[in-house]
């Protein structure tokens, strides 16, 4: 079956800094792809939608300029968080679908960030 | 519009027992109707969908009832087990839509079940 492969799966890093996050589709063409954010206990939360070769669009309430998406092609999405604080810290998980009407959502396994 | 509804928050069943979690829907343009099965530190997992032209969807032990007049459905595990203990997502979306809503998910608040031996 079609899998979504999410690098790193964990990651610490220093306030102030920037992580990138890889989202890959690693046996179809993802036309487009989906990034959440989720809490502990909590629901995920969609941030943005890319679809390959143009920018993303941002859910309200997510920043932009922090949250950076590039999908520089159609088997990887890329999420930056930039100058990352502790409120950043949270589960994100990316998502991607093939172009055709009715595909399935298929997720990738998650990374944890925490930012110190 | 957008909300998909969720009950319960969580669910305590016993192993061999049916454990059932409910969602509501406002959006009558929701075609697309999938459940979700989260293991701690994991993404989710598709587990079963139905689309609203059947009442019934059945794969193994996993079955989704689908009330369009009600707009409501329900996730049915018969037989439940102590590795079915995970968090359960509802979900749903306009699989026709284009654009940037093209796929895009709407999910429930999730249900942590717990199934004891």
């Amino acid at each position: 079956g079609a899998v979504v492969s999410q690098h790193p799966s964990w990651v610490i890093c220093k306030s102030g800094t920037s992580v990138k996050i890889e989202c890959r589709s690693l046996d179809f063409q993802a036309t487009t792809m989906f990034w959440y954010r989720q809490f502990p206990k909590q629901s995920l939360m969609l941030m943005a939608t890319s679809n390959e070769g143009s920018k993303a669009t941002y859910e309200q309430g997510v920043e932009k300029d922090k949250f950076l998406i590039n999908h520089a092609s159609l088997t990887l999405s890329t999420l930056t968080v930039t100058s990352a604080h502790p409120e950043d810290s949270s589960f994100y998980i990316c998502s991607a679908i093939m172009g055709r009407r009715n595909s399935p959502l298929h997720f990738g396994n998650g990374t944890r960030l925490t930012v110190t | 519009q957008q909300q998909v509804k969720q009950s319960p928050q969580s669910l305590i069943v016993q192993k061999g027992g049916i454990s059932i979690i409910n969602c509501a829907y406002e959006n009558t343009a929701f075609d697309y109707f999938p459940w979700y099965q989260q293991f701690p530190g994991k993404g989710p997992a598709l587990l079963i969908a139905i689309r609203p032209d059947v009442s019934e969807k059945k794969e193994g032990r996993f079955t989704i009832s689908f009330n369009k007049s009600a707009k409501q459905f329900s996730l049915h595990i018969m037989d439940s087990q102590p590795g079915d203990s995970a968090t359960y997502f509802c979900a749903a979306k306009r699989s026709g839509a284009g654009g940037t809503s093209y796929g895009k998910l709407t999910f429930g608040q999730g249900t942590i079940l717990t199934v004891h031996p």
